[in-house]
Protein backbone atom coordinates (compact mmCIF):
# COMPACT_ATOMS: atom_id res chain seq x y z
CA UNK A 1 0.00 0.00 0.00
CA UNK A 2 1.74 2.87 -1.33
CA UNK A 3 -0.83 5.50 -0.10
CA UNK A 4 0.56 8.97 -1.38
CA UNK A 5 3.21 9.50 -4.16
CA UNK A 6 4.57 12.25 -5.53
CA UNK A 7 7.06 12.77 -8.19
CA UNK A 8 9.88 13.98 -8.86
CA UNK A 9 11.42 14.37 -5.40
CA UNK A 10 13.73 17.36 -6.24
CA UNK A 11 13.32 19.49 -9.05
CA UNK A 12 15.38 22.76 -10.09
CA UNK A 13 14.42 24.95 -12.65
CA UNK A 14 14.69 28.33 -14.48
CA UNK A 15 12.82 31.26 -14.18
CA UNK A 16 9.76 31.28 -16.87
CA UNK A 17 10.11 27.20 -17.79
CA UNK A 18 7.32 25.23 -16.53
CA UNK A 19 6.51 21.89 -15.25
CA UNK A 20 4.27 19.57 -13.78
CA UNK A 21 4.31 17.73 -10.02
CA UNK A 22 2.16 14.24 -10.37
CA UNK A 23 0.42 13.04 -7.48
CA UNK A 24 -1.06 10.09 -7.01
CA UNK A 25 -3.09 8.20 -4.20
CA UNK A 26 -4.33 4.22 -3.59
CA UNK A 27 -6.41 4.81 -1.05
CA UNK A 28 -9.48 5.79 -2.86
CA UNK A 29 -10.10 9.34 -1.53
CA UNK A 30 -11.97 11.40 -3.08
CA UNK A 31 -10.22 14.77 -1.98
CA UNK A 32 -7.33 15.38 -2.74
CA UNK A 33 -5.00 18.93 -2.03
CA UNK A 34 -1.58 20.59 -3.13
CA UNK A 35 0.12 22.56 -0.07
CA UNK A 36 3.40 24.85 0.11
CA UNK A 37 5.79 24.89 2.71
CA UNK A 38 7.82 27.76 3.23
CA UNK A 39 9.95 28.69 6.26
CA UNK A 40 7.63 30.19 9.41
CA UNK A 41 4.49 29.49 6.69
CA UNK A 42 3.76 25.88 7.80
CA UNK A 43 1.60 24.94 5.13
CA UNK A 44 -0.32 26.58 2.95
CA UNK A 45 -3.28 25.74 0.37
CA UNK A 46 -2.35 26.16 -3.60
CA UNK A 47 -5.59 24.33 -4.71
CA UNK A 48 -7.84 21.03 -3.98
CA UNK A 49 -10.48 19.16 -4.95
CA UNK A 50 -13.03 18.00 -3.48
CA UNK A 51 -14.35 15.03 -5.73
CA UNK A 52 -13.16 13.50 -8.81
CA UNK A 53 -14.16 16.24 -11.79
CA UNK A 54 -14.17 19.35 -9.16
CA UNK A 55 -11.79 22.02 -8.42
CA UNK A 56 -11.05 24.74 -6.29
CA UNK A 57 -9.05 27.50 -5.04
CA UNK A 58 -6.92 27.76 -2.02
CA UNK A 59 -5.06 30.67 0.06
CA UNK A 60 -2.10 31.11 -2.29
CA UNK A 61 -3.16 30.16 -6.14
CA UNK A 62 -2.19 32.45 -8.41
CA UNK A 63 1.06 31.22 -10.69
CA UNK A 64 -0.37 27.32 -10.68
CA UNK A 65 -2.94 25.18 -12.12
CA UNK A 66 -4.40 21.82 -11.35
CA UNK A 67 -6.12 18.78 -12.87
CA UNK A 68 -8.25 16.26 -11.44
CA UNK A 69 -7.07 13.63 -14.16
CA UNK A 70 -9.19 10.95 -12.11
CA UNK A 71 -9.90 9.44 -8.93
CA UNK A 72 -6.20 8.55 -8.21
CA UNK A 73 -4.18 11.57 -9.59
CA UNK A 74 -4.00 15.04 -8.90
CA UNK A 75 -1.50 17.20 -10.63
CA UNK A 76 -0.24 20.78 -10.02
CA UNK A 77 1.73 22.87 -13.24
CA UNK A 78 3.58 26.00 -13.15
CA UNK A 79 3.22 27.36 -16.43
CA UNK A 80 5.92 29.79 -15.71
CA UNK A 81 8.27 29.19 -12.86
CA UNK A 82 8.98 32.31 -10.26
CA UNK A 83 11.57 32.30 -7.69
CA UNK A 84 8.76 33.08 -5.36
CA UNK A 85 7.38 29.60 -6.42
CA UNK A 86 11.28 28.21 -4.98
CA UNK A 87 9.51 25.72 -2.03
CA UNK A 88 8.78 22.42 -0.81
CA UNK A 89 5.26 20.83 -2.54
CA UNK A 90 3.24 18.51 -0.38
CA UNK A 91 0.20 16.62 -2.12
CA UNK A 92 -2.55 15.02 0.46
CA UNK A 93 -5.75 13.11 0.53
CA UNK A 94 -8.46 12.37 2.45
CA UNK A 95 -11.95 11.31 2.62
CA UNK A 96 -14.59 13.74 1.84
CA UNK A 97 -15.38 16.21 5.32
CA UNK A 98 -13.84 18.71 7.26
CA UNK A 99 -13.48 16.37 9.93
CA UNK A 100 -11.31 13.51 7.77
CA UNK A 101 -7.80 13.05 8.46
CA UNK A 102 -5.29 13.89 5.31
CA UNK A 103 -2.51 11.92 4.19
CA UNK A 104 0.39 13.64 3.00
CA UNK A 105 3.03 12.42 0.39
CA UNK A 106 6.76 12.52 0.72
CA UNK A 107 7.33 16.28 -0.90
CA UNK A 108 8.54 17.75 -4.24
CA UNK A 109 11.67 20.46 -3.60
CA UNK A 110 11.44 23.29 -6.31
CA UNK A 111 14.21 25.69 -6.76
CA UNK A 112 13.52 27.67 -9.23
CA UNK A 113 16.78 29.92 -10.36
CA UNK B 1 -9.23 32.90 5.68
CA UNK B 2 -9.92 31.46 9.24
CA UNK B 3 -7.42 32.49 12.25
CA UNK B 4 -5.66 29.58 13.63
CA UNK B 5 -2.50 30.58 15.72
CA UNK B 6 -0.24 28.45 17.31
CA UNK B 7 2.20 29.39 19.97
CA UNK B 8 4.67 29.14 21.11
CA UNK B 9 5.89 29.25 17.53
CA UNK B 10 9.06 27.28 18.83
CA UNK B 11 10.48 25.52 22.12
CA UNK B 12 13.16 23.87 23.12
CA UNK B 13 13.13 21.88 26.53
CA UNK B 14 15.94 19.39 28.13
CA UNK B 15 14.74 15.71 27.72
CA UNK B 16 12.44 14.67 30.38
CA UNK B 17 10.69 17.36 30.82
CA UNK B 18 6.95 18.21 30.10
CA UNK B 19 6.02 20.32 27.81
CA UNK B 20 2.61 21.83 26.06
CA UNK B 21 1.63 24.07 23.25
CA UNK B 22 -1.65 25.48 22.07
CA UNK B 23 -3.64 25.95 19.41
CA UNK B 24 -6.44 28.44 19.20
CA UNK B 25 -9.40 28.56 16.79
CA UNK B 26 -12.60 30.14 15.91
CA UNK B 27 -15.02 29.02 18.46
CA UNK B 28 -18.10 29.20 15.72
CA UNK B 29 -18.99 26.54 13.56
CA UNK B 30 -16.30 23.90 14.92
CA UNK B 31 -16.63 20.43 13.14
CA UNK B 32 -12.82 19.31 14.18
CA UNK B 33 -9.71 19.98 15.78
CA UNK B 34 -6.54 18.18 13.90
CA UNK B 35 -3.57 17.63 15.52
CA UNK B 36 -0.29 16.66 13.00
CA UNK B 37 2.67 15.79 13.84
CA UNK B 38 6.11 16.71 11.09
CA UNK B 39 9.42 15.27 11.44
CA UNK B 40 12.06 17.22 9.31
CA UNK B 41 12.74 16.34 5.94
CA UNK B 42 9.25 14.01 5.84
CA UNK B 43 6.13 14.63 5.78
CA UNK B 44 3.00 14.87 8.11
CA UNK B 45 1.71 12.38 10.12
CA UNK B 46 -1.95 12.74 11.92
CA UNK B 47 -2.27 12.48 15.34
CA UNK B 48 -5.61 13.19 16.95
CA UNK B 49 -8.67 14.16 15.65
CA UNK B 50 -11.03 15.46 17.91
CA UNK B 51 -15.09 16.60 17.70
CA UNK B 52 -16.56 16.94 20.73
CA UNK B 53 -16.06 19.45 23.22
CA UNK B 54 -14.24 18.33 26.25
CA UNK B 55 -12.60 15.40 24.44
CA UNK B 56 -9.15 13.86 25.48
CA UNK B 57 -7.03 12.12 23.17
CA UNK B 58 -3.67 10.05 24.14
CA UNK B 59 -1.14 8.15 22.14
CA UNK B 60 1.81 6.86 24.46
CA UNK B 61 3.29 10.21 26.17
CA UNK B 62 1.21 12.46 24.19
CA UNK B 63 -1.76 13.71 24.91
CA UNK B 64 -4.63 16.68 23.52
CA UNK B 65 -7.80 18.34 25.00
CA UNK B 66 -10.30 20.49 23.44
CA UNK B 67 -12.30 23.01 24.52
CA UNK B 68 -14.81 24.10 21.28
CA UNK B 69 -16.75 26.74 23.15
CA UNK B 70 -13.53 28.88 23.74
CA UNK B 71 -11.48 27.78 21.09
CA UNK B 72 -8.41 26.60 21.89
CA UNK B 73 -6.89 23.15 22.18
CA UNK B 74 -3.37 22.11 23.97
CA UNK B 75 -1.34 19.19 22.99
CA UNK B 76 1.09 17.83 26.00
CA UNK B 77 4.24 15.83 26.43
CA UNK B 78 5.14 13.96 29.19
CA UNK B 79 8.80 13.35 29.63
CA UNK B 80 9.98 14.82 26.59
CA UNK B 81 12.50 12.54 24.08
CA UNK B 82 14.90 13.62 21.52
CA UNK B 83 12.71 12.03 19.36
CA UNK B 84 9.99 14.09 19.98
CA UNK B 85 11.67 16.97 17.91
CA UNK B 86 9.23 18.17 14.96
CA UNK B 87 6.52 20.62 14.37
CA UNK B 88 3.50 19.69 15.80
CA UNK B 89 0.70 21.58 13.39
CA UNK B 90 -3.22 22.48 14.61
CA UNK B 91 -5.68 22.30 11.59
CA UNK B 92 -9.37 23.39 12.57
CA UNK B 93 -11.84 22.20 10.56
CA UNK B 94 -14.99 24.71 10.45
CA UNK B 95 -17.71 24.97 8.32
CA UNK B 96 -16.29 25.66 4.77
CA UNK B 97 -15.12 21.91 3.24
CA UNK B 98 -11.28 21.88 4.04
CA UNK B 99 -9.21 22.39 7.63
CA UNK B 100 -7.61 25.09 7.96
CA UNK B 101 -4.03 24.95 9.05
CA UNK B 102 -1.78 26.35 11.54
CA UNK B 103 1.64 27.70 11.46
CA UNK B 104 2.45 25.01 13.81
CA UNK B 105 4.96 24.84 16.93
CA UNK B 106 8.87 24.09 16.74
CA UNK B 107 9.68 21.38 19.50
CA UNK B 108 13.58 20.72 20.00
CA UNK B 109 14.27 18.39 22.87
CA UNK B 110 17.52 18.82 24.03
CA UNK B 111 19.77 15.68 25.05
Amino acid sequence: NAGVTQTPKFQVLKTGQSMTLQCAQDMNHNSMYWYRQDPGMGLRLIYYSASEGTTDKGEVPNGYNVSRLNKREFSLRLESAAPSQTSVYFCASSEAGTSKTQYFGPGTRLLVL
Amino acid sequence: ILNVEQSPQSLHVQEGDSTNFTCSFPSSNFYALHWYRWETAKSPEALFVMTLNGDEKKKGRISATLNTKEGYSYLYIKGSQPEDSATYLCAFGGGSYIPTFGRGTSLIVHP
